[in-house]
């Protein structure tokens, strides 16, 4: 079985500061992990994943998410957060041979003036 | 290219009525899938399919129906609609890769309200 946990309902943060969205799975075998951004009543869009290779993985808007297997986590992360960055945010997680991917609950991201 | 789209954005619907969501794609996905979203309870999946012809469960199948005759579409059926079956709607496909790598491309979601 894979799962996926976000443990923050919401984050807060000031423009222009650095932000981080946690996101921590458990899946067996290798993970393919996602990153997936909806704005106000739209579809989610894709961010970013990682599938193999570098840690660190650079994504749409300036977004990048970093992989660490011992701690088994992804976390979202940018370096200077924009109001425009307000928005809720996916973690995904598939392993090999699976149509499904599991979904967490959602971090609703909000970058204050 | 479309992408995935979603008709009908918004609809309102009498508690036993029935209905039919499309949802359509114009990237040759293999796979398909239905969401329902709702408050705290972040994405739940309804069916899924892995090709022409094909559907499956997902998470939540109870009060929901699917086809899909053609690659290209994947229809969500509500025989009896009920008042829990009021949420945002959500399809998504997904090209064939193996080991499930491939990112998901999502509609822009239909708001569904049973009374």
């Amino acid at each position: 079985a894979q799962s996926v946990a976000q443990p923050e309902d919401q984050v807060n943060v000031a423009e222009g500061n650095p932000l981080t969205v946690k996101c921590t799975y458990s899946v067996s075998g290798n993970p393919y992990l996602f990153w997936y951004v909806q704005y106000p009543n739209r579809g989610l869009q894709f961010l970013l994943k990682y599938i193999t290779g570098d840690n660190l993985v650079k994504g749409s808007y300036g977004f990048e998410a970093e992989f660490n297997k011992s701690q088994t986590s992804f976390h979202l992360k940018k370096p200077s957060a924009l109001v425009s960055d307000s928005a809720l945010y996916f973690c995904a997680v598939t392993s090999g041979g699976s149509y499904i991917p599991t979904f967490g609950r959602g971090t609703s991201l909000i970058v204050h003036p | 290219n479309a992408g995935v789209t979603q008709t009908p954005k918004f609809r309102v619907l009498k508690t036993g009525q029935s209905m039919t969501l499309l949802c359509a794609q114009d990237m040759n996905h293999e796979y398909m899938y239905w969401y329902r979203q709702d408050p705290g309870m972040g994405l739940r999946l309804i069916h899924y399919s892995v090709g022409e012809g094909t559907t499956a469960k997902g998470e939540v199948p109870d009060g929901y129906n699917v086809s899909r005759l053609k690659k290209q579409n994947f229809l969500l059926g509500l025989e009896s609609a009920a008042p829990s079956q009021t949420s945002v709607y959500f399809c998504a496909s997904r090209p064939w890769g193996s080991g499930g790598h491939n990112e998901q491309f999502f509609g822009p979601g239909t708001r569904l309200t049973v009374l």
